[in-house]
């Protein structure tokens, strides 16, 4: 099994739907992140969180929430999808004594 | 403001070549990552350089960590096409955390047949 796991992996949905991805991981790490990915643009930071009790806005939040159920589980919600939130998500692990980050294998959302 | 700027953009060699790509900044970092990026996955942790005047090998692959740490570059030798992909720097600004890193936009290698 992967150390990082998103699901979906696709989802298409449509605009004004909430729609909720989901992390969860076994490598035992504090740190999660949630990042997207758009062509030209790179990755960009949405939410962050060092503990079930800490979570932090990245660089764009807005139009998204975030909860740490555990410490291995962190998902990302889109309360009300609009198309240009259409993107690759990653979902990434780090620990707090470390550099590095691990990915998951990314959700592929589409907003119609 | 592109804090991480890699270059170049796109790059197509053929197979058995040597390349090199850059990832330059005007701000200092206390550490700074590569990773490899296969299309459908997420990015993997290939190297992190910490001190300036850093050079890391991985097999074919040299990293290096430029003295002042304001850049890097990645260098490949005999490029095999299970090299292609997408190269990302990312780095964690001087003063910052090791946890927030700020990413390039990368560097798409395809190397042909």
């Amino acid at each position: 099994d992967a150390d990082v796991t998103q699901t979906p992996r696709n989802r298409i949905t449509k605009t004004g739907k909430r729609i909720m991805l989901e992390c969860s991981q076994t490598k035992g790490h504090d740190r999660m992140y949630w990042y997207r990915q758009d062509p030209g643009l790179g990755l960009r930071l949405i939410y962050y969180s060092f503990d079930v009790k800490d979570i932090n806005k990245g660089e764009i939040s807005d139009g998204y929430s975030v909860s740490r159920q555990a410490q291995a589980k962190f998902s990302l919600s889109l309360e009300s999808a609009i198309p240009n939130q259409t993107a690759l998500y990653f979902c990434a692990t780090s620990h707090s004594d470390s550099y590095g980050y691990t990915f998951g294998s990314g959700t592929r959302l589409t907003v119609v | 403001t592109q804090l991480l700027k890699q270059s170049p953009q796109f790059l197509s060699i053929q197979e058995g070549e040597n390349l090199t790509v850059y990832c330059n900044s005007s701000s200092v970092f206390s550490s700074l990552q590569w990773y490899r990026q296969e299309p459908g996955e997420g990015p993997v942790l290939l190297v992190t350089v910490v001190t300036g005047g850093e050079v890391k090998k991985l097999k074919r692959l040299t990293f290096q960590f430029g003295d002042a740490r304001k850049d890097s570059s990645l260098h490949i030798t005999a490029a095999q096409t299970g090299d292609t992909g997408l190269y990302l720097c990312a780095g964690a600004l001087s003063g910052g955390s090791n946890y927030k890193l700020t990413f390039g936009k990368g560097t798409l290698l395809t190397v042909n047949p």
